[in-house]
């Protein structure tokens, strides 16, 4: 069974300039999760799908983050205009429901604003 | 707030010998669930093991095994017969109605 396919890998940009990154969950998943990880620490949420609904978005700068899971499978991610601050890993995660289901993550996509 | 802290930012073990990984949290709560994750260097994030806060009896999955102290709230690692694969950032998270919140990390070596 495939995992949590995310893409690209790698993504160098200018600051200003927009970016989008794309995942795909596991298939049967419903919940479906976004996380930014900087540099020597731990994941942290940004936003949580349970199907195509947002229902955990509190630490999505909406400024220039926005998101969506249009039909409850893959979702993309965008950041628009990127800033130096954004340079990170963003990960996806999938797992099977809204309850304490275990997650699993994809590989990620490390971003840097030049 | 759910906190988790990993008071040991690196750390090092021979290969085989074992090595355990602190973690400690703070909750109010009295049901939750307790998780270790690896972190290698290709950036996947892979469940290590999982624990229910309701159970007792301590998780094991192979040469993985914790400790924990729920009064303590602490949710300690222990690595057996370490291998040079399990050379990586290790993760613990604290979740709580699939709000999950992470440490900063153990880097942990394995030498030859």
């Amino acid at each position: 069974e495939a995992g949590v396919v995310q893409s690209p890998r790698y993504k160098i940009i200018e600051k200003k300039q927009p970016v989008a990154f794309w995942c795909n969950p596991i298939s049967g998943h419903n919940t479906l999760y976004w996380y930014r990880q900087n540099l020597g620490q731990g994941p942290e949420l940004l936003i949580r799908y349970e199907n195509e609904e947002a229902v955990d978005d509190s630490q999505l700068p909406k400024d220039r983050f926005s998101a969506e899971r249009l039909k409850g499978v893959d979702s993309t991610l965008k950041i628009q205009p990127a800033e130096l601050g954004d340079s990170a890993v963003y990960l996806c995660a999938s797992s099977l429901g809204a309850g304490p289901d275990t997650q699993y993550f994809g590989p990620g996509t490390r971003l840097t604003v030049l | 707030a759910q906190t988790v802290t990993q008071s040991q930012p690196e750390m090092s073990v021979q290969e085989a010998e074992t090595v355990t990984l602190s973690c400690t949290y703070d909750t109010s709560e009295n049901n939750y669930y307790l998780f270790w994750y690896k972190q290698p260097p290709s950036r996947q994030m892979i469940l290590v093991i999982r624990q229910e806060a309701y159970k007792q009896q301590n998780a094991t999955e192979n040469r993985f095994s914790v400790n924990f102290q729920k009064a303590a709230k602490s949710f300690s690692l222990k690595i057996s017969d370490s291998q040079l694969g399990d050379t990586a950032m290790y993760f613990c998270a604290f979740m709580k109605n699939n709000d999950m919140r992470f440490g900063a990390g153990t880097r942990l070596t394995v030498k030859p």
